[in-house]
């Protein structure tokens, strides 16, 4: 079974700190994601990566970056934690082939962070 | 912009009889198209995918898809109080992205 596993499931944080967010995936998946989910906003997509050093922009970039300096590990970083990135964040991550967009994504159980 | 509309709900049914959550997207170059489950507090868990029109069963769970239409379905049979969760529809393109409703919350009452 796929499995993918994230640092922490609750966080919190103050305004103005570094936050670092881990995501490993034991299947040797090329692709992974991270995305915030909000009440009545759904899953919004932040980044994802489909290479190791490779990284792209999702919908909703701003205030993150990402890290992926190794195949089965993709961080997503907070530069300066605000009140408004309290949510709850979810890693996933999916297979790069022959299948292209037929791969779906198996999702890490997610952290609820709270920025105070 | 891809967008992935689905009623929010809450969609309430009795217990055994049928749920149909109802999904439709923009983008004609849709490919594929899943149905994740998410209990409340956890995180998605895929439980059907479809890429060819027409009807997908797996157990109590059926897929349709109705490309021309734009438009995605999955029906649960004998629906019983542990289906209750959050639906999720998310539709896939040429690229890894996939592009996800804001789900609709199902109830089942017993």
């Amino acid at each position: 079974d796929v499995k993918v596993t994230q640092s922490s499931r609750y966080l919190v944080k103050r305004t103005g700190e570094k936050v670092f967010l881990e995501c490993v995936q034991d299947m040797d998946h090329e692709n992974m994601f991270w995305y915030r989910q909000d009440p009545g906003l759904g899953l919004r997509l932040i980044y994802f990566s489909y290479d190791v050093k490779m990284k792209e922009k999702g919908d909703i970039p701003e205030g993150y970056s990402v890290s992926r300096e190794k195949k089965e590990r993709f961080s997503l970083i907070l530069e300066s934690a605000s009140t408004n990135q309290t949510s709850m964040y979810l890693c996933a991550s999916s297979l790069n082939d022959w299948r292209g967009a037929y791969n779906e994504q198996f999702f890490g159980p997610g952290t609820r962070l709270t920025v105070l | 912009q891809k967008e992935v509309e689905q009623n929010s709900g809450p969609l309430s049914v009795p217990e055994g009889a049928i749920a149909s959550l109802n999904c439709t997207y923009s983008d004609r170059g849709s490919q594929s198209f899943f149905w994740y489950r998410q209990y409340s507090g956890k995180s998605p868990e895929l439980i059907m995918f479809i890429y060819s029109n027409g009807d997908k069963e797996d157990g109590r769970f059926t897929a349709q898809l109705n490309k021309a239409s734009q438009y995605v379905s999955l029906l649960i049979r004998d629906s019983q109080p542990s289906d209750s969760a959050t639906y999720l529809c998310a539709v896939g393109g040429s690229n890894y992205k996939l592009t996800f409703g804001k789900g609709t919350l199902l109830t089942v009452n017993p």
